[in-house]
């Protein structure tokens, strides 16, 4: 079982506020990285998929960068919205195809 | 496509029970993963199948636990007898035969070990 750590644990913003998050995972046999977001009572959605160092994604307000070498992610929301209140997770995929989640960023946008 | 599809949603069932848990992924999928998520440890991998093989099953707790994909379509996971700490969230997901693939969640079974 792999190491996959996030941080904050959880965060309350105030709407229209910038936030971000940091997923750290080991820097040996590196396949990709995910971020899913979550919603309290639905299941886990994709939101990346990031498999080259120094990859940037976005989607929306959201966007997520990539470094490998180092073992860490970050995930930036700009203008947070209520809507945007979830647990939002990073998974680690390393050659064995395995794919280890970390415990997940739960976000609070306080309207 | 209705997504990967898990039955039952919720089940209640009294300690020494056995249990299985029943799970539909995306047509054409090739790789399923069974996740259990507790507050202690989130979302812990159990075991994932790769055309219907089990490639790793070192999450799996112990012998009461099992999994078995007889074909492309249908996945079960089974605890007997269970206790009330398998309690959790179940997740079952898929996803195509690549590594750089999303997942696929289904929306989980709540069981409840009395």
């Amino acid at each position: 079982i792999l190491n996959v750590e996030q941080s904050p644990q959880s965060l309350h913003v105030q709407e229209g506020d910038s936030t971000n998050f940091t997923c750290s995972f080991p820097s040996s046999n590196f396949y990709a990285l995910h971020w899913y977001r979550w919603e309290t009572a639905k299941s886990p959605e994709a939101l990346f998929v990031m498999t080259l160092n120094g990859d940037e994604k976005k989607k929306g307000r959201i966007s997520a960068t990539l470094n490998t070498k180092e073992g860490y992610s970050y995930l930036y929301i700009k203008g947070s919205q209520p809507e945007d209140s979830a647990t939002y997770l990073c998974a680690f995929r390393g050659g064995a195809n395995n794919l280890f989640f970390g415990t997940g960023t739960r976000l609070t946008v306080i309207p | 496509d209705a997504g990967v599809i898990q039955s039952p949603r919720h089940e209640v069932t009294e300690m020494g029970q056995e249990v299985t848990l029943r799970c539909k992924p995306i047509s054409g999928h090739n790789s399923l993963f069974w996740y259990r998520q507790t507050m202690m440890r989130g979302l812990e991998l159990l075991i994932y199948f790769n055309n219907n093989v089990p490639i790793d099953d070192s999450g799996m707790p112990e012998d009461r636990f099992s999994a078995k994909m007889p074909n492309a379509s249908f996945s079960t996971l089974k605890i007997q007898p269970s206790e009330p700490r398998d309690s959790a969230v179940y997740f079952c997901a898929s996803t195509p035969n690549r590594a750089q693939e999303k997942l696929f969640f289904g929306s989980g079974t709540q069981l409840s070990v009395l």
